[in-house]
C-alpha cells in the first residue's frame, strides 16, 4: 500500500493563479481531510468528506474549494492564489470511526509570491 | 468549540532526563484525545490516544478530565525522541483539532 500520497510535493505560485492540490489514499477509507500547517499556528482543518459525493468546511475554508467524486480522491482546488496562503499542506485518511488513526500525506509546500 | 492548549512552543531537555509535554483541551462532552508526532522531514503520524492507554516509544499520556490535560511523559529521553509533537481532539467525523505544537529537542 502507498498509504496517502500528494502532489506536487513543492508548488511556486503567483498571485491570482490557481491550481490544484492531489492527495489519493488506497486504503478504501471512508472518511478524509485537508489541513494547513502555519508556524506557531499548528494544523487546521480546511475541508473534510466523509465519503464520496459528500464534502463539508472545516476551520479556515475560505479560498479553497474541495469535491470527492471517488472514494480514493480528495483534491484542493485553490481558486485565486494570495500570499496568505503560503503554507504546508496536509491531506489525511482514517476508517470511520472517531477513535481510528488519522493518516497523513507527506505534505505539499506551497509558496504564493 | 473545541480548544487545545500546548503552552511550550520549545522543550529542551538532556538525553536520560525525564520529559513533560504539557496539553489542556477545552471540549464539551467526552474528549478523544490524541498525540501525533512529526519527526524531521517526516509526515505526521500517530503516537497515542488516550483510548488505548498504551505506552508508544516509552511515552505515556494520562487523560485528567478534572484538569482538563492529556500531559505527554517519557521518564527518560532519548535523542531520538527530538521532534514536534502535537496534541489534538476528534472534533467529529474523524477530523482534528490541534494544539499549536511543541518542540521537543533532546541533546546529548
Amino acid at each position: 500500500n502507498a498509504g496517502v500520497t500528494q502532489t506536487p510535493k513543492f508548488q511556486v505560485l503567483k498571485t491570482g493563479q490557481s491550481m490544484t492540490l492531489q492527495c489519493a489514499q488506497d486504503m478504501n477509507h471512508e472518511y478524509m481531510s485537508w489541513y494547513r500547517q502555519d508556524p506557531g499556528m499548528g494544523l487546521r482543518l480546511i475541508h473534510y468528506s466523509v465519503g464520496a459525493g459528500i464534502t463539508d468546511q472545516g476551520e479556515v475554508p475560505n479560498g479553497y474549494n474541495v469535491s470527492r467524486s471517488t472514494t480514493e480522491d480528495f483534491p484542493l482546488r485553490l481558486l485565486s492564489a494570495a500570499p496568505s496562503q503560503t503554507s504546508v499542506y496536509f491531506c489525511a485518511s482514517s476508517y470511520r470511526d472517531s477513535y481510528n488513526e488519522q493518516f497523513f500525506g507527506p505534505g505539499t509546500r506551497l509558496t504564493v509570491l | 468549540a473545541q480548544r487545545v492548549t500546548q503552552p511550550e512552543k520549545l522543550l529542551s531537555v538532556f538525553k536520560g532526563a525525564p520529559v513533560e509535554l504539557k496539553c489542556n483541551y477545552s471540549y464539551s462532552g467526552s474528549p478523544e484525545l490524541f498525540w501525533y508526532v512529526q519527526y524531521s522531514r517526516q509526515r505526521l503520524q500517530l503516537l497515542l490516544r488516550h483510548i488505548s492507554r498504551e505506552s508508544i516509544k516509552g511515552f505515556t499520556a494520562d487523560l485528567n478530565k478534572g484538569e482538563t490535560s492529556f500531559h505527554l511523559k517519557k521518564p527518560f529521553a532519548q535523542e531520538e525522541d527530538s521532534a514536534m509533537y502535537y496534541c489534538a481532539v476528534n472534533s467529529g467525523y474523524s477530523t482534528l483539532t490541534f494544539g499549536k505544537g511543541t518542540m521537543l529537542l533532546v541533546s546529548p
